[in-house]
């Protein structure tokens, strides 16, 4: 069965990094586009970057534009988020998503648990 | 970028009703709506996708419709699993935008 298992969450202080993964199993990993989604406490959902199937392609919010790169190494089947000079605002649940094909314009169909990544001094 | 809007933002319903949502988009993005569906402390469960389509393993009381600007997420006879939070999302155009959800609880 398809699994999405986030790690790499925990508390970091304003401006340092955190690189979040996503270990895939039970699908073909190198077939589908990759989503990475949070949300911050309380709040909705708020889509954050997009890797295509095979990494040519890659897209972001405004509001991690810059900070945040998105990649994957279809070897290991394993997403990332490298997420630089962190902010407050930042603070939130990360999940990735699995894209329902290999299109870039495609709904999502699994998720992860979810990691959370708390920014604070 | 596309924004997206739920109506109501909040509805109280009783187990056996027909409960309907809605969404609207700023602009038009064909058919490619999706709505989910988010319990308290989990991860967020794909429902139905271009607007219409049920993903695998989804009971088939929920029912999406709708093209253009509005879109409708009904769900027949809600059952007590079904009272969560339900979001829309367009896939149309990149920054992808999710609606600001919709809370179904208990009359």
């Amino acid at each position: 069965q398809v699994q999405l298992v986030e790690s790499g969450g925990g508390v970091v202080q304003p401006g340092r990094s955190l690189r979040l993964s996503c270990a895939a199993s039970g699908f073909t990993f190198s077939s589908h586009g990759m989503h990475w989604v949070r949300q911050a406490p309380g709040t909705g959902l708020e889509w954050v970057a997009v890797i295509s199937y095979n990494g040519g392609n890659k897209d972001y919010a405004d509001s991690v534009k810059g900070r945040f790169t998105i990649s994957r190494d279809n070897s290991k089947n394993t997403l990332y988020l490298q997420m630089n000079s962190l902010r407050a605002d930042d603070t939130a649940v990360y999940y990735c998503a699995r894209s329902l094909s290999s299109g870039y314009y495609a709904s999502f169909d699994y998720w992860g648990q979810g990691t959370l990544v708390t920014v604070s001094s | 970028d596309i924004q997206m809007t739920q109506s109501p933002s909040s509805l109280s319903a009783s187990v056996g009703d027909r409960v309907t949502i809605t969404c609207r988009a700023s602009q038009g993005i064909s058919n490619y709506l999706a709505w989910f569906q988010q319990k308290p402390g989990k991860a967020p469960k794909s429902l139905i996708y271009a607007a219409s389509s049920l993903q695998s393993g989804i009971p088939s009381n929920f029912s999406g419709s709708g093209s253009g600007t509005d879109f409708t997420l009904t769900i027949n006879n809600l059952q007590p699993e079904d009272f969560a939070t339900y979001y829309c999302q367009q896939y149309n155009t990149y920054p992808l935008t999710f609606g600001p959800g919709t809370k179904v609880d208990i009359k």
